[in-house]
């Protein structure tokens, strides 16, 4: 079946640190994947996402490319801030079993950047 | 635009009360609604999802239920409340393309 793995919490930086958040997937299709981002005390946010193998997601200094030969979907920003402390989530979604749009989703990172 | 919202924002509620969560989402019509648990601050259960109106998929059985009375309400209840049904409940909206959309979510506290 689909799965998602991401890398164990918590991850703790100093600012201006460079970031690299793992995760990789398991698909029987060809997925699109999504990195969403979660503040303290609020909702889940989009931050990018790769559509087929090769692209490049980008938003917000943060980037990850989409792997097919080693199903992987890594997080990376080259300078944290204070305020990217939040939880980060990769996810899948493969159209070969879509049943209602769902996604399967990562255990959830926490990263935390200090000044 | 599209924009979801969701209330309460907060609730307490005793062990064996009822409950009702209600989502909306405008902008956009014929959604697919999730429902999705957080317990623990982190990893994501998702409860249920509709596809249209009056048409529920369970994903994990338990003690809730959902129901999508029209095309962009989607309600998550429970006759009576146990204490694990605590946690963070985040309702999202998604069309075709697999983004999904995600509301602010109700912190729910059972006591």
């Amino acid at each position: 079946g689909n799965s998602v793995t991401q890398m164990e919490g918590p991850v703790t930086l100093s600012e201006e640190a460079f970031l690299t958040i793992n995760c990789t997937y398991t698909a029987t299709g060809y997925p699109s994947l999504f990195w969403y981002v979660q503040y303290p005390g609020e909702g889940l946010q989009l931050l990018l996402k790769a559509t087929k193998a090769d692209d490049k997601g980008s938003n917000k200094g943060f980037e990850a490319t989409y792997r097919k030969e080693t199903t992987s979907f890594h997080l990376e920003k080259g300078s944290v801030q204070v305020s990217d402390s939040a939880v980060y989530f990769c996810a899948l979604s493969d159209p070969f079993y879509n049943q209602g749009g769902k996604l399967i989703f990562g255990q959830g990172t926490e990263l935390s950047v200090k000044p | 635009s599209q924009t979801i919202h969701q209330w309460p924002a907060t609730l307490v509620q005793p062990v064996g009360s009822p409950l009702s969560l209600e989502c909306t989402v405008e902008g956009t019509s014929n959604p697919n609604l999730y429902w999705y648990r957080q317990a623990a601050g982190r990893g994501l259960q998702l409860l249920f999802y509709s596809v249209g109106i009056g048409q529920i998929s369970s994903e994990v059985p338990q003690n809730l239920s959902a129901s999508r009375p029209q095309d962009r309400q989607f309600i998550l209840s429970s006759k009576k409340l146990l204490l694990s049904d605590s946690g963070f409940y985040l309702c999202a909206w998604s069309v075709m393309t697999g983004t999904q959309y995600f509301g602010p979510g109700t912190r729910l506290l059972v006591l």
